[in-house]
């Protein structure tokens, strides 16, 4: 199993491009979640989805938006990037409510000029 | 807004010495989490304590929560050089935390010198 996957591993982008970043699962896990992490600042939920079909925002979702494809996939969409959105992406999915623990995949750098 | 605060933000020991580490937390909790990462990598997670439990180990770690105080601590004994990572601990709220959300420290970057 690969765990959590998430491409691409590094992008730069200009100010006012977009992308989109993907994140796949392959636990059949039920919840999955978007956060960023800056120097000193821990790691904050910008979106998560809770099961297949449902997204809710977290604590800094403003500049993005998510999809949930299907239930192995969660992709974290930047519609005009900005520089303040420089930062590590990571994806991390989460099987229930017993197995409370989150697992993690490896990061998408990106980098706002 | 930041959930936990962790202390010391930065520790650095010789290797076989042990290594504490503290996180605070604000609200009621349903668990609190500890979580590694080395260097440019993702978290992974360590071990999870739940509101209703005072202590747990798991190999050459031990971690405390006292949910009177809002704290926890994390112990790691006989360090060795691998162990050198940013430790964070991450709490998921109480009963109406939809989703498993949790929410996480800053950290404390321990490095172990060999």
């Amino acid at each position: 199993n690969a765990g959590v996957t998430q491409t691409p591993k590094f992008q730069v982008l200009k100010t006012g491009q977009s992308m989109t970043l993907q994140c796949a699962q392959d636990m059949n896990h039920n919840s999955m979640y978007w956060y960023r992490q800056d120097p000193g600042m821990g790691l904050r939920l910008i979106y998560y989805s809770a099961s297949e079909g449902t997204t809710d925002k977290g604590e800094v979702p403003n500049g993005y938006n998510v999809s949930r494809l299907n239930k192995r996939e969660f992709s974290l969409r930047l519609e005009s990037a900005a520089p303040s959105q420089t930062s590590v992406y990571f994806c991390a999915s989460r099987a229930d409510l017993v197995n409370d623990e989150q697992y993690f995949g490896p990061g998408t750098r990106l980098t706002v000029t | 807004s930041q959930q936990g605060e962790e202390d010391p933000q930065a520790l650095s020991i010789q290797e076989g010495e042990n290594a504490t580490m503290n996180c605070s937390y604000k609200t009621s909790i349903n668990n609190l989490q500890w979580y590694r990462q080395n260097s440019g990598r993702g978290l992974v997670h360590l071990i999870l304590i739940r509101s209703n439990e005072r202590e747990k180990h798991s190999g050459r770690l031990r971690v405390t929560l006292d949910t009177s105080k809002k704290s926890s601590s994390l112990l790691i004994t006989a360090s060795r050089a691998a162990d050198t990572a940013s430790y964070f601990c991450a709490t998921a709220g109480g009963f109406y935390n939809q989703g498993g959300k949790l929410i996480f420290g800053q950290g404390t970057e321990l490095s172990v010198k060999p």
